[in-house]
């Protein structure tokens, strides 16, 4: 099956840093998205970007399809941006999601 | 508007009992799925459905059995506990639509002892 890489799989970062997160995948994608769990446990999803930048107040994600390689960029990050954040992928034809093993940030005061 | 509902939060079992995990979404999804995530490593899929009446195995489908006989509903159950089944639950739902965005629910937290 397709295989997904996050980097770095941990990041500690001073508040009002910027950060730029990285998942790489080993084949055709029809699908990706961008998830953060925060402390809680809880997953939210952050971006549907199988192609293209999309860009949400301080966050934004880059795919590169041809490349298979997406990335994330968190500027001036808060200590509210701590969590993990996952990216995930799917192939033509298929609905269901693979999951990288991915970043865990810190964001310290 | 709930989303995606899983219930119950917390759940401690012994080996060999069984339990259903309870999933429901109000977003008339006709995807949903559900994950199982241990520590420090990404979601595995357990089981899916793209309709009601249609299942499928997902990556790590032993031990578990799920049905979905409506839209809103998609329970997993849990045949015979193991320890190795110990592991926070997240079920999933998504559209058939061109943003496959996903909506997941706040998670099961199992532990069989």
């Amino acid at each position: 099956g397709i295989q997904v890489e996050q980097s770095p799989p941990d990041l500690i970062l001073q508040e009002g840093a910027n950060s730029t997160l990285r998942c790489n995948f080993s084949d055709s994608v029809n699908n990706l998205q961008w998830f953060h769990q925060n402390p809680w446990g809880q997953l939210i999803n952050l971006f549907y970007i199988p192609s293209g930048t999309k860009q949400n107040g301080r966050l934004s994600a880059t795919t590169v399809a041809t490349e298979r390689y997406s990335l994330l960029y968190i500027s001036s990050s808060q200590t509210t941006d701590s969590g993990v954040y996952f990216c995930a992928v799917s192939q033509t034809g298929r609905r269901a999601l693979t999951f990288g093993s991915g970043t865990r940030l810190q964001v310290q005061p | 508007n709930a989303g995606v509902t899983q219930t119950p939060k917390f759940q401690v079992l012994k080996t060999g009992q069984s339990m259903t995990l309870q999933c429901a979404q109000d977003m008339n999804h006709e995807y949903m799925s559900w994950y199982r995530q241990d520590p420090g490593m990404g979601l595995r899929l357990i089981h899916y459905s793209v309709g009601a009446g249609i299942t499928d195995q997902g990556e790590v489908p032993n031990g578990y059995n799920v049905s979905r006989s409506t839209t809103e509903d998609f329970p997993l159950r849990l045949l015979s506990a193991a320890p190795s089944q110990t592991s926070v639950y997240f079920c999933a739902s998504s559209s058939g639509g061109r943003n496959y965005g996903y909506t997941f629910g706040s998670g099961t937290r199992l532990t069989v002892v």
